[in-house]
Order: structure tokens, then C-alpha cells, then sequence
């Protein structure tokens, strides 16, 4: 099965650039999903299609998508940034949705 | 404007059976695939399987094919979990989530709020 792999921790101090990672196998022939999960709440979608956001999502987050690797990109961080990002494709070869582990965002 | 709302939190023993529910508004229920999705206690994202309220066809992932089933009453806009015999494992959170179009390459832009499913003796 297609498995995604995210580091497990990302920490960024205020202001600066966060980059989040999704690894799979050729992702870049893949349309990537990202969300964003804050404690005690539903995950909520930031980023889809790789770079497209939608409304009400901040221009601070972006998304590119090429070859083994997916980021996601936020800008000028802020504190209420600090959240679990989920990366997510759909593997047509088995029609499934697949998750990658999570990535939980630190704000120094 | 679109919402899912989902049942309320559960606290069931081993070998209860458990149905929790997902009702969708503002939208055409019948039109759009809902996804359930397992977070189990400290972990990550792990989607179930998915139902198109349309004609009831459902995909199940392969963990969950046989442990759970899922089904839908489109005249009630409402898509259901259900188990035969929980197990102390499938104490999680459990999602409804809408893909926003027909094939799997969509994403889930909606989400319900989650309903806590606790096994314990």
C-alpha cells in the first residue's frame, strides 16, 4: 500500500518560515491534501491540490509538490499556527485515501 | 452553509454493539461521498472507508473491511458507523468527513466535530 512519511516534529520560531514534509513514492503524480488539526478539534482543511487554498486560510500558507516530495510552506508563523499538519492523497492503484503520520508544529 | 453533525460521545464494554451517525445540511447530501476517519488516543489519521449516499456504494479500507460497516439514509441526510461487538482497540475519535467531488483525488473539506467512542470494561 502507498505509505506517506512526515517528520514527527517541526519547531519555528514567530516570524519565520515552517516547512513541513511529506514523502511517498513519484507524490508529485499525486494531487496533496493538507490539514491542519489543532487540540480537541477537527482537522481543517489549509491546503488542496497541492497549492490551492481555501477561503479563509491565510496567503501565509502554501503548498508545492514535485518528485518524492510535498511541502508545506508557512510563513511569518504565528503562535496559533502551532497545530498537527496531516498531508493526504488518494492512491487510485487501490482506491485508497491514505494519511500520512502527522507532523506536530512547535512555536518557540 | 455546510455541516456535518455528529452523534454524540459513546462509553460502550467489549462485545456492545454501537451505531454513531453523521447528519449532513446545505448542502445535496445525496451528491457528495462521506468518508469515516479513525484517530485513535495520541495518534494520526486513518480513513475507514467511504459511502456515496447516492446508491449506497461503499469502499472499505482494508483494516477496517468485516470489523465495521458503514451505511447511509439519504432520506434523513444522515451516513452511520456501526459495530457488531466493540473491542477495547476501537476506543478513538471517530470523523465524518465530505470529499468535495466524485473520484478519490478530492479532498475532504468538511468535517464533522467528532464523536468519542470509549470500550472499557
Amino acid at each position: 500500500s502507498y505509505v506517506l512519511t512526515q517528520p514527527p516534529s517541526v519547531s519555528v520560531a514567530p516570524g519565520k518560515t515552517a516547512r513541513i514534509t511529506c514523502g511517498g513514492n513519484n507524490i508529485g503524480s499525486k494531487s496533496v491534501h493538507w490539514y491542519q488539526q489543532k487540540p480537541g478539534q477537527a482537522p481543517v482543511l489549509v491546503i488542496y491540490y497541492d497549492s490551492d487554498r481555501p477561503s479563509g486560510i491565510p496567503e501565509r500558507f502554501s503548498g508545492s509538490n514535485s518528485g518524492n516530495t510535498a511541502t508545506l510552506t508557512i510563513s511569518r508563523v504565528e503562535a496559533g499556527d502551532e497545530a498537527d499538519y496531516y498531508c493526504q492523497v488518494w492512491d487510485s492503484s487501490s482506491d485508497l485515501r491514505v494519511f500520512g503520520g502527522g507532523t506536530k508544529l512547535t512555536v518557540l | 452553509e455546510v455541516q456535518l453533525v455528529q452523534s454524540g460521545a459513546e462509553v460502550k464494554k467489549p462485545g456492545e454493539s454501537l451505531k454513531i451517525s453523521c447528519q449532513g445540511s446545505g448542502y445535496s447530501f445525496t451528491n457528495y461521498w462521506i468518508a469515516w476517519v479513525r484517530q485513535m488516543p495520541g495518534n494520526g489519521l486513518e480513513c475507514m472507508g467511504i459511502i456515496y449516499p447516492g446508491d449506497s456504494d461503499t469502499r472499505y479500507s482494508p483494516s477496517f473491511q468485516g470489523q465495521v460497516t458503514i451505511s447511509a439514509d439519504k432520506s434523513i441526510s444522515t451516513a452511520y458507523l456501526q459495530w457488531r461487538s466493540l473491542k477495547a482497540s476501537d476506543t478513538a475519535m471517530y470523523y465524518c468527513a465530505r470529499q468535495n467531488g466524485g473520484s478519490g483525488n478530492h479532498p475532504f473539506d468538511y468535517w464533522g466535530q467528532g464523536t468519542l467512542v470509549t470500550v472499557s470494561s
